[in-house]
Order: structure tokens, then sequence, then C-alpha cells
């Protein structure tokens, strides 16, 4: 069975720019969990899709946004990049409410 | 004050040392607890639940205290493969969401 994928793994733009990652949950597991990892710091939540909504969100500003689609597969975007976004951005999905989450292997940004 | 702590460490041990490592959490009605590993430039991966009763696999022992708000993690007769940092996780009652603490970086060395 294949595990959370994400893409793309590695990802360089420049300040002012969109980035846009993808997430693959497993098979059958309808939450998607995103959370950002800069470097030297813990896993900070981000943002929190089920059934194709919303139902959390981290303290992070509005440009960072996503969405989930009917295939449980989510997207986020982050708009109007700033340097300090560079991080390692982690995907987790997880079987209806849990308990464990199942990371991908994450999407390093790098914003210069 | 955080809703998870840990100590960043290092902790840094010789092979075949023990060692244990603490977390406090701050939401007395969290309901679920979990230690997670991640290696350098990896993604997290459960590593073990956390029960009232306490609960061992092989040299790994996890304990959770209520009362007190923290949970521990010891590991007995450390591997270099043990180096590592590992995260304390927590979920909130409701909230189902996974709050990871900052780490606590573990090197052991020969």
């Amino acid at each position: 069975e294949a595990g959370v994928t994400q893409s793309p793994t590695h990802l360089i733009k420049t300040r002012g720019q969109q980035a846009t990652l993808r997430c693959s949950p497993i098979s059958g597991h309808t939450s998607v969990y995103w959370y950002q990892q800069a470097l030297g710091l813990g896993l900070q939540f981000l943002l929190w899709y089920d059934e194709g909504e919303e139902r959390n969100r981290g303290n992070f500003p509005p440009r960072f946004s996503g969405r989930q689609f009917p295939n449980y597969s989510s997207e986020l975007n982050v708009n109007a990049l700033e340097l300090e976004d560079s991080a390692l951005y982690l995907c987790a999905s997880i079987l209806g409410f849990g308990p464990e989450a199942f990371f991908g292997q994450g999407t390093r940004l790098t914003v210069v | 004050r955080k809703e998870v702590e840990q100590d960043p460490g290092p902790f840094n041990v010789p092979e075949g040392a023990t060692v244990a490592f603490n977390c406090t959490y701050s939401n007395s009605a969290s309901q679920s607890f979990f230690w997670y590993r991640q290696d350098c430039r990896k993604e997290p991966k459960l590593l073990m639940s956390v029960y009232s009763s306490g609960n061992e696999d092989g040299r790994f022992t996890a304990q959770l205290n209520r009362a007190s708000q923290y949970i521990s993690l010891l590991i007995r007769d450390s591997k270099l493969s043990d180096s590592a940092t590992y995260l304390c996780v927590v979920n909130g009652r409701g909230s189902y969401i996974p709050t990871f603490g900052r780490g606590t970086s573990l090197i052991v060395h020969p």
C-alpha cells in the first residue's frame, strides 16, 4: 500500500512568487494535515482538511491557503513568498480522527 | 506557555547507556499521546503510543503522568541507530490536531 506522497520534493522560488505543494494521502484516509518545520524548529500546524472542508488552521497569515479535492488529495498554496517561508512542509494523513498520523517525505521550499 | 514542551538537548550518550526524555503538555483535556522519531531531513515516524498504564516495546518504555501532565520516554541499551530527534505529540480533546513538541535530539556515540 502506498504511503503519503508529496510533490515536489524540492522547490526553489524567489521572494514574492507563489508556491504550490501537493499531497496524496494514504488510500482511505480522509484527513490531511499540513505542517511547517523551519530549520531548528518544531512542527508548526498550518491547516487541517477533512472530507473536503477546511476544519482548522494554525496561526499563519492568510497567504497560506489550501484545499482538499474529492479524492482527498490536498494542495497547499503560499502566496507572496517571504524568505522566512523557507522550510520543510510536511503533509500527514489520518484515518478518520486518528490516532496515528502518517507523514509524507515533505517538500523542502527554499525562498531566495 | 507552549502547548507541548521538550528539552531540545542534545543528549549525548555512549552506546549501551540508558537515557530518558520528558515532555510536558499544557492542555489537561488532552486525550492521546505519542512519541515520534525524526531522522535528519526525513519525515517523522511513529515510535510508540503512550498509555496511562505505561507501555514497553523492546528497549523503549513510555509513561504518562496525567496528574503532572507529562510523558516520558526511556531508552535502554542505546544503539548508534537510536541517534535521532524524538518528538512528543499530544492530541487534544475535540481538536483532533496532533500538536508536536520541538523535539529532543539524541546522539549516541561509540
